[in-house]
C-alpha cells in the first residue's frame, strides 16, 4: 500500500460541475498537509495548504481528517482552466520537512 | 523575486553516461529538495540539502548523488545511467526555519531522456 494514496481519476466533467477529490495517508505521525496543480509536462505548484479546521481560496475549499486520515479538496464551478492533475501532498516529518506525494488526480473540465 | 531556477530544461543522454543537473532556489531558501517523476506518476523524494549537507534521502541508489553549495543552489549528478532514469527531475526550495508548514516550491524541471 502506497503512503499516500488518491481517488485514480481521469474524472471528466462538464463546466460548472462541482467535483471532489479525495486523498488517504497511512504515517498518522503526518504534521503538515497541501493540494498542489500540476499542467501537463509543468512543474507543480501550490494551491493550498490543509489546516485542521478545513479552509477555503474561492472556489476551493480543503478539509482534514486527522482520526480518519483523510484529506479531500472540493472545486465549485469547474471551470476549464481547472483541467489539470491535482497532487495530495503530505509532510510526515515530525521535525522538519519529509514530504511524500501521491500519484494524482487527472481532471479534465469539458465545454 | 526569483523563483526556483533549473537548468538544463532538456537534456538527451545514453546508457552508462553520468548528468549533473543545476537548481538555484528561490529568494530567501534555504533548503533544496530533489524529485524524480515518472510519466503518470507523483514526483518520488530523491534527497534534501542544508547547509550544504543532504538532511534526508528516498529509495534512491547511490548513483544519485548531490551537492548544496554555500549560496543555497545545488547540484544532483547521476552516475551510469539507465533507461530507467528517463524522467522529470524536480528541485524544490523551501524555508528550513519554518519547517513543516513551509510548502515547496519546484522549478520547471529538467526532462531527462536516456537512451
Amino acid at each position: 500500500r502506497k503512503e499516500v494514496e488518491q481517488d485514480p481519476g481521469p474524472f471528466n466533467v462538464p463546466e460548472g460541475a462541482t467535483v471532489a477529490f479525495n486523498c488517504t495517508y497511512s504515517n498518522s505521525a503526518s504534521q503538515s498537509f497541501f493540494w498542489y496543480r500540476q499542467d501537463c509536462r509543468k512543474e507543480p505548484k501550490l494551491l493550498m495548504s490543509v489546516y485542521s479546521s478545513g479552509n477555503e481560496d474561492g472556489r476551493f475549499t480543503a478539509q482534514l481528517n486527522r482520526a480518519s486520515q483523510y484529506i479531500s479538496l472540493l472545486i465549485r464551478d469547474s471551470k476549464l482552466s481547472d483541467s489539470a492533475t491535482y497532487l495530495c501532498v503530505v509532510n510526515r516529518g515530525s521535525d522538519g520537512q519529509n514530504f511524500v506525494f501521491g500519484p494524482g488526480t487527472r481532471l479534465s473540465v469539458l465545454p | 523575486d526569483a523563483g526556483v531556477t533549473q537548468s538544463p530544461t532538456h537534456l538527451i543522454k545514453t546508457r552508462g553516461q553520468q548528468v549533473t543537473l543545476r537548481c538555484s532556489p528561490k529568494s530567501g531558501h534555504d533548503t533544496v529538495s530533489w524529485y524524480q517523476q515518472a510519466l503518470g506518476q507523483g514526483p518520488q523524494f530523491i534527497f534534501q540539502y542544508y547547509e550544504e549537507e543532504e538532511r534526508q534521502r528516498g529509495n534512491f541508489p547511490d548513483r544519485f548523488s548531490g551537492h548544496q553549495f554555500p549560496n543555497y543552489s545545488s547540484e544532483l549528478n547521476v552516475n551510469a545511467l539507465l533507461l530507467g532514469d528517463s524522467a522529470l527531475y524536480l528541485c524544490a526550495s523551501s524555508l528550513e526555519l519554518a519547517r513543516r508548514n513551509s510548502p515547496l516550491h519546484f522549478g520547471n524541471g529538467t526532462r531527462l531522456t536516456v537512451t
